[in-house]
């Protein structure tokens, strides 16, 4: 149980362009997602916190206007990067928790984009 | 400010041999500990966790130990085998900050045959 997976696992594009990562958890209802960003050999780095049916909270330096989080069903979170650029080629990962009493938070396996 | 602090880097340990990865933080608020084990280009995939009314553990070979007045906790792997080598994260959470993980930077493990 407790499986959360990403789409797609990895993603080039170009320049200007946007792209959407989907996270899922496939046995359980998550009511909060996370998606974290890793950059190399560095710690896993918190972007924005993502209660369903509610607007995301983004960490300090993460714009939200860029990095647009929809959290739609209990099931479903999405991660689009705007107008991306190539410094926003990284590993993207998402991580899901259940309802009151959940504490643990189980991760998907990660996408890497790839900006061209 | 490092709230959740791994300060050994990177651990060498014997098959079959018992590893024991160390973790501290400051923050007396956590009330929830997890570990959590990462492959290069994966996603962290969860081992154990302890509650702070607990001090102990266990799940078969992985056994976590908490030392609340020393803000400590241990996780211990025995018998060690090739494939647990891996970088081990020790994370923690409270409920105040919607169960947001606080890090630890990683414990690098090989356990060499």
């Amino acid at each position: 149980g407790a499986v959360v997976s990403q789409h797609p696992s990895w993603v080039i594009c170009k320049s200007g362009t946007s792209v959407k990562i989907e996270c899922r958890s496939l046995d359980f209802q998550a009511t909060t997602m996370f998606w974290y960003r890793q950059f190399p050999k560095q710690s896993l780095m918190l972007m924005a916190t993502s209660n369903e049916g509610s607007k995301a909270t983004y960490e300090q330096g993460v714009e939200k206007d860029k990095f647009l989080i929809n959290h739609a069903s209990l099931t479903l979170s999405t991660l689009t990067v705007t107008s991306a650029h190539p410094e926003d080629s990284s590993f993207y990962i998402c991580s899901a928790r259940g309802g009151l009493g959940s504490e643990t938070q189980y991760f998907g396996p990660g996408t890497r984009l790839l900006v061209l | 400010d490092q709230q959740v602090k791994q300060n050994s880097p990177s651990l060498s340990v014997q098959e079959g041999r018992i590893s024991i990865l160390n973790c501290d933080y400051t923050n007396s608020m956590f009330d929830y500990f997890l570990w959590y084990k990462k492959y290069p280009a994966e996603g962290p995939t969860f081992l154990i966790s302890i509650s702070s009314i607990k001090d102990k553990n266990e799940d078969g070979r992985f056994t976590v130990f908490l030392n609340k007045s020393a803000k400590h906790l241990s996780l211990h792997i025995v018998p060690s085998q090739p494939g647990d080598s891996a970088v081990y994260f020790c994370a923690a959470s409270n409920a105040g900050n919607n169960r947001k993980l606080i890090w630890g930077l990683g414990t690098s493990l090989a356990v060499n045959p």
